[in-house]
C-alpha cells in the first residue's frame, strides 16, 4: 500500500464549477499537508499548506484535513480555465530536524470554458 | 526574487551514456533537493542537501547517480551510465529554512531526460 493515494483523473469540469480534489494516506505520523499545482512542463508550485486537522481558506481555494479519516481535500470555487493543471498533494511528519515530504501522483484537472 | 534555475531544459541521450544536470537555487536558501518525476507519478526525492552536506540520499541509486553541492550554492546531478528507466523529469527545489518543509519548496522547471 502506498503511503499517499491520489486519483490521477483526468477530471473535467465546466468553468464556474466547484472542484473537489482528494488524497488519502496511511502514515499517521503525517502532520503537515500541502497542495502543489503543476502546469504542463513546469515545476510544482506551492498552493497551500495546513498543519493537522481543520480548514484553511485562501481566495477561491480551501484546504481541508481530516486526520481521523486520514483524508485531505482541496476545493476550488468558481473554477477557471487557468486552473487547468495537475494538483499534487504532499505531506510530511512532525519530527525534529529534517522532514521528508511524500507526494501523491497528482490529479489532472481540466476546466472547460 | 529570482526562481530556481535549472539547465538544460531537455536532454536526449542513448543508454549507457552519461549526463549531468545543473541547479542554481534561490539566493540564501540553505536546503536543496533533487527530485525525479517519472511520467504519471509524483516527485520522488533523490537527495537532499543542507548547505554542503547530504541530509538524505536513501533513494539515490548510488551505483549510477551522484550529486554534489559545491560551496553550498549550485548543485549538479550526474547519471553514469544511464538506463532507459531513468527517463524522467529531474526537478531541483530549494527552501529557506533548515528542514522546515512545512513551508514548502520552490521548484525549478526541471530537466526532461529521455534515454533511448
Amino acid at each position: 500500500q502506498k503511503e499517499v493515494e491520489q486519483d490521477p483523473g483526468p477530471l473535467s469540469v465546466p468553468e464556474g464549477a466547484i472542484v473537489s480534489l482528494n488524497c488519502t494516506y496511511s502514515n499517521s505520523a503525517f502532520q503537515y499537508f500541502m497542495w502543489y499545482r503543476q502546469y504542463s512542463r513546469k515545476g510544482p508550485e506551492l498552493l497551500m499548506y495546513t498543519y493537522s486537522s481543520g480548514n484553511k481558506e485562501d481566495g477561491r481555494f480551501t484546504a481541508q484535513v481530516d486526520k481521523s479519516s486520514k483524508y485531505i481535500s482541496l476545493f476550488i470555487r468558481d473554477s477557471q480555465p487557468s486552473d487547468s493543471a495537475t494538483y499534487l498533494c504532499a505531506m510530511s511528519p512532525l519530527r525534529g530536524g529534517y522532514q521528508k515530504v511524500t507526494f501523491g501522483i497528482g490529479t489532472k484537472l481540466q476546466v472547460i470554458p | 526574487e529570482a526562481g530556481v534555475a535549472q539547465s538544460p531544459r531537455y536532454k536526449i541521450i542513448e543508454k549507457r551514456q552519461s549526463v549531468a544536470f545543473w541547479c542554481n537555487p534561490i539566493s540564501g536558501h540553505a536546503t536543496l533537493y533533487w527530485y525525479q518525476q517519472i511520467l504519471g507519478q509524483g516527485p520522488k526525492l533523490l537527495i537532499q542537501f543542507q548547505n554542503n552536506g547530504v541530509v538524505d540520499d536513501s533513494q539515490l541509486p548510488k551505483d549510477r547517480f551522484s550529486a554534489e553541492r559545491l560551496k553550498g550554492v549550485d548543485s549538479t546531478l550526474k547519471i553514469q551510465p544511464a538506463k532507459l528507466e531513468d527517463s524522467a523529469v529531474y526537478l531541483c527545489a530549494s527552501s529557506l529554512d533548515r528542514g522546515r518543509t512545512n513551508y514548502g519548496y520552490t521548484f525549478g522547471s526541471g530537466t526532461r531526460l529521455t534515454v533511448v
